[in-house]
């Protein structure tokens, strides 16, 4: 099991440009969540979705837009990056139900200059 | 404001000494409580997860205890080793579907 798996790493973006991250679980989980991490700051949800073709603003979605076609991705979209959005990104997943114990990948970091 | 509140900030300790971390939460209504540890560049890993009656639990060791009268929690490190440097985040589910509340985390470094 690679559990859950984000791609790219790293990426260097320009003001205005866009791009796709790629979330993968092989967990078989309903839940899967992205959040951003900013220096002092906890982690902040940006979308989450509950099953397959369902997704839901967070608390900080502006600029992001999100999609779960298939039930193992979840793709996190910018479709004109800022410097405000330069944060590291983690993708995570649950079951459904429970303690609902969250499975985190190991995180894309963002910068837009 | 946070509705997580930890304490403190960070802190730096000798290998086999022993630590506690605080967490204070505001989160309501409240689900269950777990605590995270984040290696550095590498995504947050679950230490434990305690519900309202749990008032206690252990992984190795590290153990956590839950008060949720007084909504405080704490994480004990025992015996610190170089491999708990890491950053530990206290987050409150607020319901059943896992909607969370993250602190920003306690910086811990273990020196020789």
């Amino acid at each position: 099991n690679a559990g859950v798996t984000q791609t790219p790493k790293f990426r260097v973006l320009k003001t205005g440009q866009s791009m796709t991250l790629l979330c993968a679980q092989d967990m078989n989980h309903e839940y899967m969540y992205w959040y951003r991490q900013d220096p002092g700051m906890g982690l902040r949800l940006i979308h989450y979705s509950v099953g397959e073709g369902t997704t839901a603003k967070g608390e900080v979605p502006d600029g992001y837009n999100v999609s779960r076609l298939k039930k193992q991705n979840f793709l996190l979209g910018l479709e004109s990056a800022a410097p405000s959005q330069t944060s590291v990104y983690f993708c995570a997943s649950s079951t459904r139900g429970g303690k609902n114990e969250q499975f985190f990948g190991p995180g894309t970091r963002l910068t837009v200059l | 404001k946070n509705q997580v509140e930890q304490s403190p900030q960070s802190l730096i300790i000798l290998e086999g000494k022993n630590c506690t971390l605080q967490c204070n939460y505001t989160v309501s209504p409240f689900s269950n409580l777990r605590w995270y540890k984040q290696d550095t560049g590498r995504g947050p890993v679950s230490l434990t997860i305690m519900t309202f009656s749990e008032n206690t639990k252990s992984n190795g060791r590290y153990t956590a205890t839950l008060d949720a009268d007084t909504k405080q929690s704490s994480l004990h490190i025992t015996a610190s080793q170089l491999s708990d440097s890491a950053s530990y985040i206290c987050v409150v589910s607020t319901d059943s579907w896992g909607k969370f509340q993250f602190g920003a985390g306690t910086q811990v470094v273990v020196t020789p």
